[in-house]
């Protein structure tokens, strides 16, 4: 049974560039939140999506977009890179919306120069 | 001032120790509260969940919650050297609710 898939692990990018994140849910996990881990502190939730809906978002700029698929995976958009955009970003997925019981990707290590 | 406070560390401990990491949370709206583990380099992996107040043991662990005093706690027994990890508090106001973590605690436990 194969877990949370995030893709790619790791990615640079320069200062004004997009990227786009996957993210691949657990089998039978029909949601998927985003989060922020910058070095040395905690996961911010950027946002969730349900029913292929964004229904809940963090304290994030419009720079940050995402959408879900009918196969409920999902892809995060990040526009106009910054450099405190350097981080981990992580995919969590779980069933109906649920979150106390979310399980986490490995993560997409983003870096920008 | 962040709405759930962790002491950084780092901390370390002879194998065989009693661990205990601690949070605490300005948010009396919470009530989901949950343990995640993460090795570096990986994303977090839950190992304990806890509804309101009240405790909760699995194996060598044990999730404290006193939602009086805003402090939630794991204790772990037995303490082993694959326990070296940074340990994150999470908590919500509801089951659908976004996650909020605390900063991290990083555990060594030397053998």
């Amino acid at each position: 049974d194969a877990g949370v898939t995030q893709s790619p692990t790791h990615l640079i990018k320069t200062r004004g560039q997009q990227v786009t994140l996957r993210c691949s849910p657990k089998s039978g996990h029909d949601t998927v939140s985003w989060y922020q881990q910058a070095l040395g502190q905690g996961p911010q939730f950027i946002f969730q999506y349900y029913e292929e809906e964004e229904r809940q978002r963090g304290n994030f700029p419009d720079r940050f977009s995402g959408h879900q698929f009918p196969n409920y995976s999902s892809e995060l958009n990040v526009n106009a890179l910054l450099l405190g955009d350097s981080a981990l970003y992580l995919c969590a997925s779980s069933f109906r919306g649920m979150n106390t019981e979310a399980f986490f990707g490995q993560g997409t290590r983003l870096t920008v120069v | 001032q962040k709405e759930v406070e962790q002491d950084p560390g780092p901390l370390s401990v002879p194998e065989g120790a009693i661990v205990s990491l601690n949070c605490t949370y300005s948010n009396s709206a919470f009530q989901y509260f949950m343990w995640y583990r993460q090795y570096s380099r990986k994303g977090p992996e839950l190992l304990m969940y806890t509804y309101s107040s009240g405790n909760k043991e699995d194996g060598r662990f044990t999730a404290q919650v006193d939602k009086s005093s805003k402090y939630i706690s794991l204790f772990i027994r037995d303490s082993q050297p694959s326990d070296s990890a940074t340990y994150l508090c999470a908590m919500s106001e509801g089951s659908a609710r976004q996650l909020t973590f605390g900063s991290g605690t990083q555990l060594t436990v030397l053998p």
